[in-house]
């Protein structure tokens, strides 16, 4: 079966410019993860959606937001891109969040210059 | 807060030989898992690990877990290059109503001939 979907693969976006991300988790799994991966601060959480609702946030602030759809696939979106935003942005699916395992995308790479 | 620390951070070994990677975490979890990332790639699940003792093996690599402890290892026996990457643990954080993984910096393990 399809695995997780993560679009587009690589971005190059100027400082102070926004930035949606999309994943297209596995069929059936209805919690999507976003996670950040930098070199520094290695992979942190950003937010779980389960049936279009957040239903978990890590530490970010308020310049990084998502969302859920009814078919599951999620966006991530980024606002006022800051330097420090460059990252692998990888997305999880599961089932159901609680409990299962979690299966990751190839990632999304984006700079911010 | 949960704390997910895994030791060494960096680790070369000669082919052949024996290592293990430590994961210790802070607060309780019955749930924790071992990812695989290559340079530029996801996160390739290894092993998951759902109660007290327990053990997994899949080739050279086995994975156990110490929920008393609060402590995993990842053991290599016999390495060979193509065991070159990086190793993470996660830890299932219950600090909401829901899960979310809670990472280790990862070990860079390099095998050298």
């Amino acid at each position: 079966k399809a695995g997780v979907t993560q679009t587009p693969r690589y971005l190059i976006k100027t400082r102070g410019q926004q930035v949606t991300l999309s994943c297209s988790p596995i069929s059936g799994h209805r919690s999507v993860s976003w996670y950040q991966q930098t070199p520094g601060q290695g992979l942190q959480f950003l937010f779980e959606y389960f049936s279009e609702t957040q239903r978990n946030k890590g530490n970010f602030p308020g310049r990084f937001s998502g969302r859920q759809f009814s078919n599951s696939r999620s966006e991530m979106n980024v606002s006022t891109l800051e330097l420090g935003d460059s990252a692998l942005y990888l997305c999880a699916s599961s089932l159901s969040g609680d409990n299962t395992e979690a299966f990751f995308g190839q990632g999304t790479r984006l700079t911010v210059v | 807060e949960l704390k997910v620390e895994q030791n060494p951070l960096f680790l070369s070994m000669q082919e052949g030989k024996n290592y293990t990677i430590y994961c210790n975490y802070s607060t309780t979890s019955d749930r924790l898992y071992w990812y695989r990332q290559d340079p530029g790639k996801s996160l390739e699940s290894l092993f998951v690990l759902l109660s007290n003792g327990a053990v997994k093996q899949e080739g050279r690599l086995m994975a156990s877990l110490d929920t008393k402890a609060r402590l995993s290892t990842l053991h290599i026996t016999a390495a060979v290059h193509d065991l070159s990457a990086t190793y993470f643990c996660a830890v299932v954080n219950y600090g909401g109503s829901q899960g979310n993984l809670i990472f280790g910096k990862g070990t860079k393990l390099s095998v050298k001939p």
